[in-house]
Order: C-alpha cells, then structure tokens, then sequence
C-alpha cells in the first residue's frame, strides 16, 4: 500500500525550462512534506520542505506547493540545470503520531535536464 | 566535518551468510534511520534508534535482522542467514535532534546475495 506516489517514473526538460515534478498521497494525516535528491552510488540530500500549514515555500531555483484538498504536491524547478539531473524523491511524515520524523518515501521521479 | 559514514560500500554474501552494515552518524548527532530501498522503489523506513535504545523497528522484517546503537561505536545494521531478497541498497541518516530536523543520509551499502 503505496501512501506516497510519484507517478512519473522519468522526465526530460530542456536546460532553462522549468521542471515540475508531481507526488499523491493517500494518508491525509500527513502534516510535513520533503522533497529529497539522489545522484548514483550516494545517499538523498534534502532539498526543500513544506508543513501542511503552508501552501508554497520557495528556496532559490526551487518551489514547492501543497495541495492538501486534492493530496498533492509538486516541486518546481526554474530555470533547471544540467546538473539538477538526478533522481528527486517526495516523502511525507505525521509529525502528530510520533515525535519522531518516520519518513514515507515515494518511489522517485529521474529528471534529465538535456543541454 | 565528516557526513554520515556508511561501511562497507559494497557487500557481497552467499545465501545463509550473515551481513552487518555499519553506519557513523555525523558528529553531534544521536539519532539513526535506517533504510532499505529496494530495485526501481523508494527507500522504505526499516528502524530508528537513538544511543542503547531502539525507539521504533516497525519496519524491520520479523525475522533475521537485527539492529543496535551501543553507547561507544558505530550503528549496526545484521542481517542473519540472508537470502536473495535482501539483495538492496541499505541507507542509514542521522539527526541532532529527535524531530523536527532534517535527516542527513550516508552514501548507502550496496548489499548482493548469491
């Protein structure tokens, strides 16, 4: 039972589009949201995240925005870089249920930015 | 100012061979996730520990794993009598703080079973 999804396997953008990057959830008791990177052969480095009090929240090239009426969210990326190519992973944690951050994590989306 | 440490890199075993995956949070930090991510799949939440004291293994298969934060040393992740399905890449974070803190990940072990 997959709470957390992400249902582009891959994506493309041209170097200096904007890449968006689209998760679904299921558990609507999820209060935090985080959108992790992954290069090959190194562990995810965060990227950005979004408390389900807000609906966007902005970090340099990066946006994200929160749906909570449809449990969804995205991660915009603009202009987008070649070196943004890497596996992005959205993941979701009830902040309520325990004290600790148990992440969900989706199955990830591969972007390539082609030059 | 070393990230979380992860050895070793790669693990290769023989069925009904025992693995043990070793994790160095970063310095400061108390708290330990680890993660299981298996082929074309997220990374799916396995244990969190905090220095002597598993907090939560709800993720951890009922059998044949094993994991442990002792006082002095490294985390460790075992893994007894494997077989091919544990075959994945097994990721540890840590964090300074028990909540409300960003997870910061090691570069993963790269498990292969015979």
């Amino acid at each position: 039972d997959q709470q957390v999804k992400q249902n582009s396997p891959s994506l493309s953008v041209q170097e200096g589009r904007i890449s968006i990057l689209n998760c679904d959830y299921t558990n609507s008791m999820f209060d935090y949201f985080l959108w992790y990177k992954k290069y090959p052969a190194e562990g995810p480095t965060f990227l950005i995240s979004i408390s389900s009090i807000k609906d966007k929240n902005e970090d340099g090239r990066f946006t994200v925005f929160l749906n909570k009426s449809a449990k969804h969210l995205s991660l915009h990326i603009v202009p987008s870089q070649p070196g943004d190519s890497a596996v992005y992973f959205c993941a979701a944690s009830d902040r309520k249920k325990t004290s600790y951050d148990k992440v969900i994590f989706g199955p990830g989306t591969s972007l390539s930015v082609i030059p | 100012n070393a990230g979380v440490m992860q050895n070793p890199r790669h693990l290769v075993r023989r069925r009904g061979q025992e693995a043990r995956l070793r994790c160095s949070p970063m310095k400061g930090h108390s708290h330990v996730y680890w993660y299981r991510q298996l082929p074309e799949e997220g990374l799916k939440f396995m244990v969190y520990l905090q220095k002597e004291n598993i907090i939560d293994e709800s993720g951890m298969p009922k059998e044949r794993f094993s994991a442990e934060f002792p006082k002095e040393g490294p985390s460790i992740l075992r893994i007894q009598q494997v077989v091919r399905g544990d075959s994945a890449a097994y990721f540890c974070a840590s964090s300074r703080r028990q909540g409300g803190d960003e997870q910061f990940f090691g570069p993963g072990t790269r498990l292969t079973v015979l």
